[in-house]
């Protein structure tokens, strides 16, 4: 597609459940990134891969926090025991080339809501 | 956790106006870019001002870089009620690393 796709757009959980959430990044691009946004806040990094493999995870804030992308394209964020406090809106961009160093191009995010 | 602050948090101006607001950050950096986003949109990035760039232009945006104080302002001249939206700073430490991003500024740009 021309743009980064995020499903779902909006996810309503209950606390405990597993939940996933998936980037579709723009074709060709190497480097995908996942952020976390509060209400209100900037956004905040979670992991970053270089192809397949991460390349930089220390913003996962836990254990039940895991992302994999096995083929270099789309991306899978998975939350375990979802807890209220990660309601937010998670957020995907893409970028051309490893090292490329300019802007990150960004989905629309997926709103995750935890009752 | 944020790299850095942003300033004001919050700006109401009328169009026509001038937009300015400010972003500090805590490390040394390979560049630093302004991003946008529109109320439950994604962030679309505005403008890239590297390290060894001290101004920077782009249509009604004026980007400065400092970075011996660590800070940056972003500058919107003639403002329009389209540009009501939140601003994001976000620090670059080399080209590989990952973004880290500010706390943003509100702007309500009032017809």
């Amino acid at each position: 597609g021309a743009g980064v796709s995020q499903t779902p757009s909006n996810k309503v959980t209950e606390k405990g459940k597993y939940v996933e959430l998936r980037c579709d990044p723009i074709s060709g691009h190497t480097a995908l990134y996942w952020y976390r946004q509060s209400l209100g806040q900037g956004p905040e990094f979670l992991i970053y891969f270089q192809g397949t493999g991460a390349a930089d995870d220390s913003g996962l804030p836990n254990d039940r926090f895991f992302a994999v992308r096995p083929e270099g394209s789309v991306s899978t964020l998975k939350i375990q025991r979802t807890e209220r406090g990660d309601s937010a809106v998670y957020l995907c961009a893409s970028s051309p080339l490893a090292g490329w160093g300019g802007e990150l191009f960004f989905g629309e995010g997926s709103r995750l809501t935890v009752l | 956790s944020q790299q850095g602050e942003e300033d004001p948090q919050a700006l109401s101006i009328q169009e026509g106006e001038n937009a300015t607001m400010n972003c500090s950050y805590k490390t040394s950096i390979n560049n630093l870019q302004w991003y946008r986003q529109n109320s439950g949109r994604g962030l679309v990035h505005l403008i890239l001002i590297r390290s060894n760039e001290r101004e920077k232009h782009s249509g009604r945006l004026r980007v400065t870089l400092d970075t011996s104080k660590k800070s940056s302002s972003l500058l919107i001249t003639a403002s329009r009620a389209a540009d009501t939206a939140s601003y994001f700073c976000a620090s670059r430490p080399d080209s590989w690393g990952k973004l880290q991003f500010g706390a943003g500024t509100q702007v309500v740009v009032t017809p």
